[in-house]
């Protein structure tokens, strides 16, 4: 079936430093969203991309829908010690998957005051 | 309340068991999902309702699983002879409309089968 790989798997990063994370498929998506989820919590909605080559940014938060089709990334610049959780990125096949999201491993993140 | 509301928020139960796992969506939203995530884990695609019916139910691990939204807005995942190999975070989400992947999710039901 479809697998997301996402990288690294955790990060541990000064306050303050910027912070990479990736993405990528061996099928193509259509949509790319990135989640964030807080320990007890559901995911919640960070950033969406619709189109390939778009680069989406939402506050310190910038994301991009690789061409392909099969990769994306985020970026969060300035870190701050509210940003710790995990990270998940997932992919919709189109408009007949309707909300079938196949979600990447996550990316935990720990921010060091 | 406004966000997506789950019960119960955790369950233990023996092996060989029934359980059910309720979501109640956001009002409005038409479209509401189920998941499944195991710990370090992403959450798992199960079922996806459109209004009343099942839009894809090809998440379902098998026949012990099952779920329904009869009136178009709670829904109810239902398992039978629960295995230990069921434990984990069940996760409903819901959104206003299907097919644009911007889900709201709720906490989760925790199902813990000794």
């Amino acid at each position: 079936g479809q697998q997301l790989n996402q990288s690294p798997q955790s990060m541990f990063i000064q306050e303050g430093e910027d912070v990479s994370m990736n993405c990528t498929s061996s099928s193509i998506f259509n949509t790319w969203l990135w989640y964030k989820q807080d320990p007890g919590e559901g995911p919640v909605l960070l950033i969406a991309l619709y189109k390939a080559g778009e680069l989406t940014s939402n506050g310190r938060l910038t994301a991009q829908f690789g061409i392909t089709r099969k990769d994306s990334f985020l970026n969060i610049s300035a870190s701050i010690p509210s940003d710790v959780g995990i990270y998940f990125c997932a992919g919709l096949g189109g408009y007949n998957q309707g909300g079938k999201l196949i979600f990447g491993q996550g990316t935990e993140l720990s921010v060091k005051p | 309340g406004a966000g997506v509301s789950q019960t119960p928020s955790n369950k233990v139960t023996e092996k060989g068991k029934y359980v059910e796992l309720r979501c109640d969506p956001i009002s409005g939203h038409t479209a509401l999902y189920w998941y499944r995530q195991s710990l370090g884990q992403g959450p798992e695609f199960l079922i996806y309702f459109q209004g009343t019916g099942a839009a894809d139910d090809s998440g379902l691990p098998n026949d012990r699983f099952f779920a329904v939204r009869p009136e178009g807005s709670v829904s109810t995942l239902k398992i039978q002879r629960t295995e230990r190999g069921d434990s984990a975070v069940y996760l409903c989400a819901s959104s206003f409309q299907g097919h644009t992947g911007e889900l709201f999710f709720g906490e989760g039901s925790r199902l813990t089968v000794l």
